[in-house]
């Protein structure tokens, strides 16, 4: 079946530091990727996506690639700000029988971001 | 963006009664909405997928008679948990989709005591 394996947190960093996240998935076919952001006491929001292999998919710093060859779509800043302080979560989705996709989201990854 | 909206945010109930969470899409209309389940420290768990003006289908393992699944409008669907127990306590997170792209609620944490 589809999973999303993603690095447990929390990460705490200072601000300023590099950020990876890393993630990996397993999938049937080819799916499409996606990095989503929640905020505390919000619902989640979509960080970037990537549709096929070499895709880069970038947002307000954040950038990460698809990988086919390793399966993978780590998550990288290259300066975090407190403001980045959230949960993020790697998911893939892949189209069903019948249509329509399916998301299937990895466990997700607390960041801190210190002063 | 498109914003969807979760009632109530927080619900604590005795065990054997019933909860009804609401999920609206405030500013779209989705065709399509989903339910999620998510555990501490785990990943969010799709429990069904309801189409707007028809039954709701349920992932395997999801009890379509404890979770009723109701959507009956663009901008509404609704969760009812029947007979609550306390294993049903859980973080309950709703998503409505806009073409392609899917929107969340901010969740609801439900505790049956």
């Amino acid at each position: 079946g589809n999973s999303v394996t993603q690095m447990e947190g929390p990460v705490t960093l200072s601000e300023e530091a590099f950020l990876t996240i890393n993630c990996t998935y397993t999938a049937t076919g080819y799916p499409s990727l996606f990095w989503y952001v929640q905020y505390p006491g919000e619902g989640l929001q979509l960080l970037l996506k990537a549709t096929k292999a070499d895709d880069k998919g970038s947002n307000k710093g954040f950038e990460a690639t698809y990988r086919k060859e390793t399966t993978s779509f780590h998550l990288e800043k290259g300066s975090v700000q407190v403001s980045d302080s959230a949960v993020y979560f790697c998911a893939l989705s892949i189209v069903v029988t019948g249509g329509g996709n399916k998301l299937t989201f990895g466990t997700g990854t607390q960041l801190k971001v210190e002063l | 963006g498109a914003v969807v909206s979760q009632h109530p945010s927080w619900v604590i109930c005795k065990s054997g009664t019933s909860v009804k969470i609401e999920c609206r899409s405030l500013d779209f209309q989705a065709t399509t909405m989903f339910w999620y389940r998510q555990f501490p420290k785990q990943s969010l768990m799709l429990m069904a997928t309801s189409n707007e003006g028809s039954k709701a289908t349920y992932e395997q393992g999801v009890e379509k008679d404890k979770f009723l699944i109701n959507h009956a409008s663009l901008t509404l669907s609704t969760l009812t948990v029947t007979s609550a127990h306390p294993e049903d306590s859980s973080f309950y997170i709703c998503s409505a989709r806009d073409n392609l792209e899917q929107y969340f609620g901010p969740g609801t944490r439900l505790t049956v005591t």
